[in-house]
């Protein structure tokens, strides 16, 4: 089985831009989740999608939205990047079960100029 | 505020020799405990689960203990070896949030 796929690695955008980050799910995973990973941090919750609708949500500004499509494909957008916005965006499907484990994708590196 | 600590940033162990992880955590509610490992330049990677209803979990060389009543979570690896460094975090999730919360990840070197 295909493992969650992010696209693209690696990203360079320049403030006040806005970003769209992919993510293609484990065959069969209804549930897709995006985390935001800063040194010092660990990984910060923004969204998960199941079944196309938000099922959760982070503490995040509005800035940052996603969607998932009928296919369990989503997909995170950042408008008015910021400089703080340069991050490793991960990205994580799990079957939607109570007790699934997320299985991650290698991530999106964002670097805001 | 913080619901989950990994206190210990950085730990180094003689191959061979047991690695111990801790995690502490504050809310009652968690009720699913996993550890993550991460490699530099790639997504975390699942190691092992423990519900709330059990104090161990075993699978290989990695065992999960619980103890909820101090609400602290520890990972041992025994044996240790240098393929096993790389930053593990302790996730436990809460089915009435229906979300994972992450710790900040304790960077393990196992030296040759």
């Amino acid at each position: 089985k295909a493992g969650v796929t992010q696209t693209p690695r690696y990203l360079i955008k320049t403030r006040g831009q806005q970003v769209t980050l992919s993510c293609s799910p484990i065959s069969g995973h209804r549930s897709v989740s995006w985390y935001q990973q800063t040194p010092g941090q660990g990984l910060q919750f923004l969204f998960e999608y199941f079944s196309e609708t938000q099922r959760n949500k982070g503490n995040f500004p509005g800035r940052f939205s996603g969607r998932q499509f009928s296919n369990s494909r989503s997909e995170m957008n950042v408008s008015t990047l910021e400089l703080g916005d340069s991050a490793l965006y991960l990205c994580a499907s799990r079957t939607g079960g109570a007790q699934s484990p997320l299985h991650f994708g290698n991530g999106t590196r964002l670097t805001v100029t | 505020d913080q619901q989950v600590k990994q206190n210990s940033p950085s730990l180094s162990v003689q191959e061979g020799r047991i690695s111990i992880l801790n995690c502490d955590y504050t809310n009652s509610m968690f009720d699913y405990f996993l550890w993550y490992k991460k490699y530099p330049a790639e997504g975390p990677t699942f190691l092992i689960s423990i519900s709330s209803i059990k104090d161990k979990n075993e699978d290989g060389r990695f065992t999960v203990f619980l103890n909820k009543s101090a609400k602290h979570l520890s990972l041992h690896i025994v044996p240790s070896q240098p393929g096993d460094s790389a930053v593990y975090f302790c996730a436990p999730y809460t089915n009435t949030g229906n979300q994972f919360y992450f710790g900040t990840g304790t960077s393990l070197t196992v030296i040759p």
